[in-house]
């Protein structure tokens, strides 16, 4: 069974600060990353797209991926109130055909 | 360009029913996915069609299928349906080309089985 593993949180962390979301798999073929946040009731919408081993910047969030461990991260600088969502792993899992494999997700509360 | 679009946003059927969701892609995005998302199993993958052919299929019993139309728009069918299947039914499109294979969701189906 290929997986996708996220801590289900909540994370708690107040505005200003960093915010790291972890998330691990399962399958070494694994080519391409994405994290996707869902507010509750709304579909989910992409953040960040990774495919390279290292970190990868947009705007307030970072990518950080290690294909040798199997691990990928997201960290979001100056959380804001409006970043509380769940925060979904999604890992392109790749043997013999291509199956997208969400996790679980990681629900994120930033308090004042 | 516009979103992908979903149609209808909300159902309510009875057991032993069947259910036709609708999905249009992005335009210019030749690859639709089907995906179930409920509390208790998260989102799960159930089928991808690309130009007209199922590309890859999750693990999901034979009452879940699907197709799409050379316009890339494509339709997804639940026969006989059970309390289970109740759930939120996203769509997502992608251009599936060298470049990227990111997915953009639809707003969902909320399918509600009686």
């Amino acid at each position: 069974q290929k997986e996708v593993e996220q801590n289900s949180g909540p994370l708690s962390v107040p505005e200003g600060a960093i915010a790291s979301l972890n998330c691990t798999y399962s399958d070494r073929g694994s080519q391409s990353f994405f994290w996707y946040r869902q507010y509750s009731g709304k579909s989910p919408e992409l953040i960040m797209s990774i495919y390279s081993n290292g970190d990868k910047e947009d705007g307030r969030f970072t990518a950080q991926l290690n294909k040798a461990s199997q691990y990928v991260s997201l960290l979001i600088r100056d959380s804001k109130l409006s970043d509380s969502a769940t925060y979904l792993c999604v890992v392109n899992i790749v043997g013999g055909s291509y199956i997208p494999t969400f996790g679980r997700g990681t629900s994120l509360i930033v308090h004042p | 360009k516009a979103g992908v679009t979903q149609t209808p946003r909300y159902l309510i059927k009875t057991r032993g029913q069947q259910v036709t969701l609708s999905c249009s892609p992005i335009s210019g995005h030749r690859s639709v996915s089907w995906y179930q998302q409920t509390p208790g199993q998260g989102l799960q993958f159930l089928f991808e069609y690309f130009s007209e052919t199922q590309r890859n299929k999750g693990n999901f019993p034979g009452r879940f299928s699907g197709r799409q139309f050379s316009n890339s728009r494509s339709e997804m069918n639940v026969s006989t349906l059970e309390l289970g299947d109740s759930a939120l039914y996203l769509c997502a499109s992608s251009p599936r080309d060298q470049s990227t294979d990111t997915q953009y969701f639809g707003p969902g189906t909320r399918l509600t089985v009686l």
